[in-house]
């Protein structure tokens, strides 16, 4: 079974609104750390946000936010106020500390979001 | 924040030639680097986690003699393609874990782009 699934294969946003992406996750490790990654078309891999498991908080950092669901076992990011910049590849992915000895991130499939002017 | 040099970007070699990449943290000591590739629109693939001063552990389907890893320094890995092929042409990136008080940090290089001829 997939760890991390990314639903959305590709998205269009208006610039200036909000848009969501959807990440859940598979993992019976109470203790896990969820990351979002944005991958530019020069391809590095810029880090965006983080959520542990045991946050009580959902994650922010300036205007991506994360919607953190443990119950549905769910992680989107909200990325409020697109601009032109944020079109790219988004990648969700997790790190269990259970059964993980290299502490390894897992992968989700990728969103490419595209923000229309 | 935390800083990692890949190097070349880009490189473009004949088929049967090896190429190496490099990619060092620049402002901490990583004892752990992971290596991926990644085919287009794909998501990234973990090959092999590397570790300072031991043998790289590879993942199911990687030839390790064919990708050779070696962490001889708590700032340098490097992934050498030995006896490349067209089918090798992929970009590949790097990753350095760090950990801080909050857990562990994934910083990624910007990447190498492989095309064998």
């Amino acid at each position: 079974a997939q760890k991390i699934t990314q639903t959305q294969p590709g998205m269009f946003v208006q610039e200036k609104e909000a848009v969501t992406l959807d990440c859940t996750y598979d993992t019976s490790d109470p203790s896990y750390g969820l990351f979002w990654y944005k991958q530019p078309s020069s391809g590095e891999m810029i880090f965006l946000i983080y959520q542990g498991s045991y946050d009580q908080q959902n994650a922010t950092e300036g205007r991506y936010s994360l919607n953190f669901q443990k119950a549905r076992k769910s992680a989107n990011l909200v990325i409020s106020a697109s601009q032109l910049g944020d079109s790219a590849m988004y990648f969700c992915a997790m790190r269990e500390a259970l059964n993980n000895a290299g502490n390894m991130l897992t992968f989700g499939g990728g969103t490419r979001l595209m923000v229309k002017p | 924040g935390a800083v990692v040099s890949q190097h070349p970007s880009r490189v473009i070699c004949k088929s049967g030639t090896s190429v190496k990449i490099e990619c060092r943290s620049l402002d901490f000591q990583a004892t752990t680097m992971f290596w991926y590739r990644q085919f287009p629109k794909q998501s990234l693939m973990l090959m092999a986690t590397s570790n300072e001063g031991s043998k790289a552990t590879y993942e199911q389907g990687v030839e390790k003699d064919k990708f050779l890893i070696n962490h001889a320094s708590l700032t340098l890995s490097t992934l050498t393609v030995t006896s490349a092929h067209p089918e090798d042409s992929s970009f590949y990136i790097c990753s350095a874990r760090e950990y801080s008080g909050a857990g562990y940090g994934y910083t990624f290089g910007s990447g190498t782009r492989l095309t064998v001829v």
